[in-house]
């Protein structure tokens, strides 16, 4: 069965640090979403993405985090300057078309230290 | 705005006992509700859903029921085996909203034999 896979699962890096987190989504999926949960905290969402942009995004994605699918097949979610707050669980999911169930992936552990 | 209240874990149960996990929601309009469920080490799955009032969403034993004179969605299932052991997340889609989730916090259930 197609699922939507995430690297790494558990990525450290220091304040201050570039990290890019990897989705691959499900192949024939034309919309994938980024969404984060902080230990303890409700799971947010961050970004949706469709048709090479950003259709909308939260308050919480701001000028240091960036969306890409840099090759038809990979979704990244780029953070440019890491932040101690930016420590959270990133999950990436995708569906076919806009009303469709989401796919989510594993998830990727962020600590920022 | 949107918002989702999930009874707080974690809820330990012992296998064949009766499972209820409360959730309400905050919504204009007439959201779509879910549930979905993370078992260890995987992505969120859905596991069911309701797009109208009245509307019971049912899979694997699970059911839920749309209500909303009281803007609930509570998770019920009649007997509980180990292998429900899972996070279980309540969630919403407000229609219009390029179909972005909003969840609550995740109660997480574990059931012993």
């Amino acid at each position: 069965e197609p699922e939507v896979t995430q690297t790494p699962s558990h990525q450290v890096t220091q304040m201050g640090q570039e990290v890019i987190l990897r989705c691959v989504p499900i192949s024939n999926h034309l919309y994938f979403y980024w969404y984060r949960q902080i230990l303890g905290q409700k799971v947010e969402f961050l970004v949706s993405f469709y048709n090479n942009e950003i259709s909308e995004k939260s308050e919480i994605f701001d000028d240091q985090f960036s969306v890409e699918r840099p090759d038809g097949s990979n979704f990244t979610l780029k953070i440019r300057s890491t932040k101690l707050e930016d420590s959270a669980m990133y999950f990436c999911a995708s569906s076919e078309d806009i009303s469709n169930e989401q796919f989510f992936g594993p998830g990727t552990r962020l600590t920022v230290l | 705005g949107n918002s989702v209240t999930q009874m707080e874990g974690p809820v330990t149960l012992s296998e064949e006992a009766f499972l209820t996990i409360n959730c309400t929601y905050t919504a204009t309009g007439y959201p779509s509700l879910f549930w979905y469920v993370q078992y260890p080490g995987e992505g969120l799955q859905l596991l069911l859903k309701a797009t109208k009032a009245d509307d019971k969403g049912s899979n694997k034993g699970f059911e839920a029921t749309y209500r909303k004179e009281t803007t609930s969605f509570h998770l019920e299932k009649g007997s509980v085996q180990v292998s429900d052991s899972a996070v279980y997340f309540c969630a919403l889609v407000k229609g219009g909203s390029n179909y972005k989730l909003t969840f609550g916090k995740g109660t997480l259930l574990t059931v012993n034999p």
